[in-house]
């Protein structure tokens, strides 16, 4: 199964901006480029944040950004808050028909 | 607004089976696709399974392929995981999840979950 690495944690302080890295280790993708990113708070149900690589739903800050280059899709988050710590999950189709997730990245605001 | 209410966990033995269900309102479900997505304690998300609007195909992943099955009742807007063969490492919160109106974008709407543990 493809694989998705995300760096265990990553750490600002507040008003900073910080960036995520999320890099296949695996030719499973194909030409899919399909990347999405989740947030999830302590405890809560994950949220979706980005979809088709840099889309935002409506309703997510525009803190929030992505983008992909090569093989590797990053999410921005501009203005560092408090409430931004929680852990995050990148996602991406496969040419085999399933899906995979990153193994997620805590966001620490200092 | 959209819901997915989660049911039918609970504790079983290395070995035994569980059916979990998720019903669904606020969206056109028989057009969606749905996932099922898991969490074990202290650990990140896997994705387990995705069936089609119209319940074909459905895909898997390795970990749980010959030994669940996913399923939907687009008459009673439920979504089903039939968990079998249960193993140590299947214990997890199992969520599900409402598929993105681009089936390729994956998943946008999640439950609150369901918590299934697998004792030895």
């Amino acid at each position: 199964q493809s694989a998705l690495t995300q760096p265990a944690s990553v750490s600002g302080s507040p008003r900073q901006s910080i960036t995520i890295s999320c890099t296949e280790t695996s030719s499973d993708l194909g030409d899919y480029n399909y990347f999405a990113w989740y947030q999830q708070h302590p405890g809560k149900v994950p949220e979706l944040l980005i979809f088709d690589v840099d889309k935002r739903p409506s309703g997510v800050s525009h803190r929030f950004s992505a983008s992909k280059s090569g093989n590797t899709a990053s999410l921005t988050i501009s203005g560092l808050q408090p409430e931004d710590e929680a852990h995050y999950y990148c996602s991406s189709y496969t040419d085999s028909g399933q899906w995979v997730f990153g193994g997620g990245t805590k966001v620490t605001v200092l | 607004q959209v819901q997915l209410v989660e049911s039918g966990g609970g504790v079983v033995q290395s070995g035994g089976s569980l059916r979990l269900s998720c019903v669904v309102s606020g969206f056109a479900f028989n057009y969606q696709s749905m996932h099922w997505v898991r969490q074990a304690p202290g650990k990140g998300l896997e994705w387990v399974a995705v069936i089609s609007p119209d319940g074909s195909p459905e895909f898997y992943a390795d970990s749980v392929k010959g030994r669940f099955a996913i399923s939907r009742d687009n008459s009673k807007y439920t979504l089903y995981l039939q968990l079998n063969n249960l193993r140590s490492q299947d214990t997890a919160v199992y969520y599900c999840v409402k598929g993105s109106n681009h089936y390729y974008y994956g998943m946008d709407v999640w439950g609150q979950g369901t918590t299934v543990t697998v004792s030895s």
